[in-house]
């Protein structure tokens, strides 16, 4: 199972939005409903900040949203502020309890 | 609160064996699938295997399997990851993380298909 296709990084300005994408197959991305996403700040453990697409876990704020379209699903942050600056990771559930995350993505707020 | 603790990382030999611990409290241990993901140093994250709640069933990644086992304790709140014939691309921060469940009426209770709390890891470092 190759890992599935996100950009190498991503910026933007303070209050702008961004989104990120997550390009798989329909093995993964495009079969099931199941994609979440993962910010990791340097040195840290990962966080989930969407599940099943476009679920928002609590305490994640509503600047984080989800969305997915055939084989590829999209994390867009609206409102960009500094402590957004991260490395994100997308992943897919692929079936019999297994998963798939993405080549991850470093977003720079400028 | 949620807390999951690994231990057992350090630098081993190529070939040697290696067994991580991931230390679970503040939930109901024996109802979750717990995991082990890695990242190697400056690389993304990779799944590397599953266990089942009940410890039933596990499944691995390729890169591992064959390699490794992971195994659990329910009477100790424990996860293990045995790691043997270990190569230097297994070196890695490894975390355990769990899933959360929910309760259908229809077919009881079951995972949900993402991870809600990790670890902070642990480094294994394999190296002559």
């Amino acid at each position: 199972q190759s890992a599935l296709t996100q950009p190498a990084s991503v910026s933007g300005s303070p209050g702008q939005s961004i989104t990120i994408s997550c390009t798989g197959t329909s093995s993964d991305v495009g079969g099931y409903n199941y994609v979440s996403w993962y910010q990791q700040h340097p040195g840290k453990a990962p966080k989930v900040m969407i599940y099943d697409v476009n679920k928002r876990p609590s305490g994640v704020s509503n600047r984080f949203s989800g969305s997915k379209s055939g084989n590829t699903a999209s994390l867009t942050i609206s409102g960009l502020q500094a402590e957004d600056e991260a490395d994100y990771y997308c992943s897919s559930y692929i079936g019999s309890s297994t998963y798939v995350f993405g080549t991850g993505t470093k977003v720079t707020v400028l | 609160q949620v807390q999951l603790v690994e231990s057992g990382g350090g630098v081993v030999q190529p070939g040697r064996s290696l067994r991580l611990s991931c230390a679970a409290s503040g939930f109901t241990f024996s109802s979750h699938d717990i995991f082990w993901v890695r990242q190697a140093p400056g690389k993304g994250l990779e799944w590397v295997a599953t266990i089942w709640y009940d410890g039933t069933n596990k499944y691995y990644a390729d890169s591992v399997k064959g390699r490794f086992t992971i195994s659990r304790d329910n009477s100790k709140n424990t996860v293990y990851l045995q790691m043997s014939s270990l190569r230097a691309e297994d070196t890695a921060v490894y975390y355990c993380a769990k899933a959360p469940v929910f309760y259908s009426e229809t077919s009881g209770w079951g995972p949900e298909y993402y991870f809600d709390y990790w670890g902070q890891g642990t480094l294994v470092t394999v190296s002559s």
